[in-house]
């Protein structure tokens, strides 16, 4: 069963940083392209992030860009998403998606960015 | 940035019933388009993707049609767990972007 699990979300102040993990099972992270999609509160879908097989190329959403940094280990089979200079308008459920479309998503970590 | 908006922003209606939501691009994404569903405290799970192809496991009820700006989703019989939210998202260029999303309530 392929199952995507995310973790590290937390309440983090303005500024600060957090590191996401997601620890995917059931299938060979090697062979997918992964993303990072998120949702804030009551609201919509964005996507944010995504991260080829071989980790080139990478793409970003502008309203991250220069700010998170997407990786990935293959042979730990694990996405993680790196975000710095954390803003208030950063909170959301952070999902990692495989693939595009995104036929398979995490459960989410939610990220609160408050003092 | 290509705009999804889809319409209506919201659809009132009963189980048996037809559904029939849609999907408008700013721009032509050819058939790069991916419907979802979401219901409340879940991640999205995807119903339809490039325009017309359901996805492993979904029902037949659930199809979709469309090419170009205009996309459809029609669920041809509503059963009480199809009341949810339904995004559309394309993949036809950088960045991919999702609707605004369609709350489908009875």
């Amino acid at each position: 069963e392929v199952q995507l699990v995310e973790s590290g979300g937390g309440l983090i102040q303005p500024g600060g940083s957090l590191r996401l993990s997601c620890a995917a099972s059931g299938f060979t992270l090697s062979n997918f392209n992964m993303n990072w999609v998120r949702q804030a509160p009551g609201k919509g879908l964005e996507w944010i992030s995504y991260i080829t097989t071989t980790s080139n190329p990478i793409y970003y959403a502008d309203s991250v860009r220069g700010r998170f940094t997407v990786s990935r280990d293959n042979a730990k089979n694990s996405l993680y998403l790196q975000m710095n200079s954390l803003r208030a308008d950063d909170t959301a459920v952070y999902y990692c998606a495989r693939g595009n479309p995104y036929d398979y998503w995490g459960q989410g970590t939610l990220v609160t960015v408050s003092s | 940035e290509i705009v999804l908006t889809q319409s209506p922003a919201t659809l009132s209606l009963s189980p048996g019933e037809r559904a029939t939501l849609s999907c408008r691009a700013s721009q032509s994404i050819s058939r790069y388009l991916a419907w979802y569903q979401q219901k409340p405290g879940q991640a999205p799970r995807l119903l339809i993707y490039d325009a017309s192809n359901r996805a492993t496991g979904i029902p037949a009820r659930f199809s979709g049609s469309g090419s170009g700006t205009d996309f459809t989703l029609t669920i041809s019989s509503l059963e009480p767990e199809d009341f949810a939210v339904y995004y559309c998202q394309h993949r036809s260029n950088w960045p991919p972007t999702f609707g605004q999303g369609t709350r489908l309530e009875i």
